[in-house]
């Protein structure tokens, strides 16, 4: 069965870091574009970032410089460090396999059931 | 940055009626348009690509259209199961694809 299950989040304070992992069953993540997206308590969907299978990473200008997507191939596992926490970061994160990139675009079709990080003193 | 706007916010249905839902881009974004649904308490879930492909799964009462600018999805007969929120997201411009507010499905 194709499965993601996050992990790593909790209450931090302002400035603190905090890492979320992503573990995948079913497909392997470094043959896979893999994305984090967050939803703020309340709100929408908002895409955080992207891991390409070469490697490559690209971040939403929210959290560009203070987040970091990783993976670690020998485990299956995605990771999102984030530091410099803000209350603005509060939300729950999700991870996903992004099949929208050229020329597939074919959605994201795997979710996680989230992690809940909440920035707060 | 593409901005996609949903609406209505909120839409009142009945068991068995028909439900439209739109989803507008402040730019084309050709057919990179996807949807998805999320219930309470649970991560979203892709129901249809490519403005009109639905994923693996997904009954026929779903289906898509549009191109460009304006989108639709339409559940053709609402079910218990389908009462949650819609989200529309466009990822012409990936990876920083943009998700719609999106629309709440309601029990009228």
């Amino acid at each position: 069965e194709v499965q993601l299950v996050e992990s790593g989040g909790g209450l931090i304070q302002p400035g603190g870091s905090l890492r979320l992992s992503c573990a995948a069953s079913g497909f392997t993540v470094s043959s896979n574009y893999m994305s984090w997206v967050r939803q703020a308590p309340g709100k929408g969907l908002e895409w955080v970032s992207v891991i390409y299978s070469g490697g490559s990473t690209y971040y939403a200008d929210s959290v560009k410089g203070r987040f970091t997507i990783s993976r670690d191939n020998s485990k299956n596992t995605l990771y999102l460090q984030m530091n410099s926490l803000r209350a603005e970061d509060t939300a729950v994160y999700y991870c996903a396999r992004d099949r929208n990139y050229p020329p597939v675009r074919h959605g994201m079709d795997v979710w996680g059931q989230g992690t809940t990080v909440t920035v707060s003193s | 940055e593409i901005v996609m706007t949903q609406s209505p916010a909120t839409l009142s249905v009945s068991p068995g009626e028909r439900a439209t839902l739109s989803c507008r881009a402040s730019q084309s974004v050709s057919s990179n348009l996807a949807w998805y649904q999320q219930k309470p308490g649970q991560a979203p879930r892709l129901l249809i690509y490519g403005a009109s492909t639905r994923a693996t799964g997904i009954p026929a009462r779903f289906s898509g259209s549009g191109s460009g600018t304006e989108f639709t999805l339409t559940i053709s007969s609402l079910q218990s199961e389908d009462f949650a929120v819609y989200y529309c997201q466009q990822y012409n411009n990936w990876p920083r694809g943009t998700f719609g507010g999106g629309t709440k499905v309601e029990i009228k």
